[in-house]
């Protein structure tokens, strides 16, 4: 079972727009929630991460949003580029063992 | 210098066959981990070793083995290959005091 759950598959955005991808989660004994990037024919590749304790992180034009409450998490990316256009995985963990992804995004920003 | 290397990138093969993967980190990491990704892009763990010992083993048929002769090193035995052992499979390594998860460039398996 997935515990997991990404949204959407895919997403066309703009160049410059905002792109935003959704995760849920059901184990709440998860305690770290990375965003990993993937390009063609590479390795996923940490973007960002947040725990729990904190509702929002940011670094440069990629932010976390995170409800506990709602067991939900988001990545938002401001002024999307084509360079951006990737697989997103989202993740969930507890320590650093075991790390559940969702099932990825496939993000295509169109100059 | 590569943090997280894998042997081969490519590997095409019978079904019926024996064939391993290896990998080799030079982070310093004390866990490294197994993941298959299908062909829909879904990754999922397969294994993990922290310290020589195995401590997550999902539901991966027997066929498979993980092998670490050190720290440093875990590599994936694969007996009797199968179609649906298709895949690209990824090592990753970390370290158990940072949650990151480093990623080797992936070997695609082709069953034939």
């Amino acid at each position: 079972q997935q515990q997991v759950k990404q949204s959407p598959q895919s997403l066309i955005v703009q160049k410059g727009g905002i792109s935003i991808i959704n995760c849920a989660y059901e184990n709440t004994a998860f305690d770290y929630f990375p965003w990993y990037q993937q390009f063609p024919g590479k390795g996923p590749a940490l973007l960002i991460a947040i725990r729990p304790d904190v509702s929002e992180k940011k670094e440069g034009r990629f932010t976390i949003s995170f409800n506990k409450s709602a067991k939900q998490f988001s990545l938002h990316i401001m002024d999307s580029q084509p360079g951006d256009s990737a697989t997103y995985f989202c993740a969930a963990s507890k320590g650093n063992n075991d790390m559940r992804f969702g099932a990825g995004t496939r993000l295509t920003v169109k100059p | 210098d590569t943090a997280v290397s894998q042997t081969p990138k490519y590997l095409v093969t019978q079904m019926g066959n024996d064939k391993s993967i290896k990998c080799e980190q030079n982070l310093g990491h004390d866990t490294m981990y197994w993941y298959k990704q299908d062909s829909k892009k879904f990754l999922k763990i397969m294994f993990s070793y922290n310290n020589k010992e195995l401590i997550i083993n999902e539901t991966v048929p027997n066929r498979f083995s993980p092998k670490s002769p050190d720290k440093a090193h875990l590599n994936l035995h694969i007996n009797s290959l199968e179609l649906g052992d298709s895949a690209v499979y990824f090592c990753a390594s970390s370290n158990s005091i940072v949650d990151e998860q480093f990623f080797g460039p992936g070997t695609r398996l082709t069953v034939l």
